[in-house]
């Protein structure tokens, strides 16, 4: 069975800039998160969504959001790109919501903001 | 969201056991307890999880105290691969949605 799947692996943006960042779940898993990794900051979760709802969403502002498709693919969106936006994004997947489920983690998405 | 605690760092000999240790004393009843593991420039894998009793899987086995104010991450025999930032982290069971709340992990070396 094929894991967690993202696109694209790298990005480089500059500030002002918005970017979009592609997760596609393990077959017949229905939850996605997003999760955002920096050096100072450590791993944090950005959001779930589950059956294309976002059920719970992280402290960040409002220039990420995300989404979920019928097939269960999620996106994740940041506008205004800043400095401090440069991370590892992370998304991963997991059958249903309940922490009775591990997640499965994607090799995440490096994304650089000049 | 329950608070661990969880060495810093550690060392093991290669083909040794590992016991990483982690305090979460402020763990609710129903929360999970998972472990995961981040290798070099790779996502976290999951390691293993449970609730009260002690599990085992092929990777490593968790034991967890009768109080549940602590878990214990055995692996039965360490090798290089194994070297890893190790993270305890106590899940809520609710029906409500579910996040992982990642904390700083246990760094592991492992020596040849």
């Amino acid at each position: 069975k094929a894991g967690v799947t993202q696109t694209p692996r790298y990005l480089i943006k500059t500030r002002g800039q918005q970017v979009t960042l592609s997760c596609s779940p393990i077959s017949g898993h229905r939850s996605v998160s997003w999760y955002q990794q920096t050096p100072g900051q450590g791993l944090q979760f950005l959001f779930e969504y589950f059956s294309e709802t976002q059920r719970n969403k992280g402290n960040f502002p409002g220039r990420f959001s995300g989404r979920q498709f019928s097939n269960s693919r999620s996106e994740m969106n940041v506008s205004t790109l800043e400095l401090g936006d440069s991370a590892l994004y992370l998304c991963a997947s997991t059958l249903a919501p309940g922490a009775v489920n591990e997640q499965f983690f994607g090799p995440g998405t490096r994304l650089t903001v000049l | 969201d329950a608070k661990t605690t969880q060495p810093n760092s550690m060392e093991s000999n290669e083909e040794e056991p590992v016991h990483l240790p982690c305090n979460h004393s402020t763990i609710s009843g129903t929360d999970y307890i998972h472990w995961y593991r981040q290798l070099p420039s790779q996502g976290p894998e999951y390691v293993i999880h449970g609730l009260t009793s002690n599990v085992n899987n092929r990777m490593a086995s968790l034991a967890i105290a009768e109080d549940r104010k602590s878990s214990t991450l055995i692996l039965h025999r360490a090798t290089l691969r194994d070297a890893a930032v190790y993270y305890c982290i106590p899940a809520y069971s609710g029906a409500g949605s579910y996040q992982l709340t990642f904390g700083k992990g246990t760094k592991l070396s492992v020596i040849p």
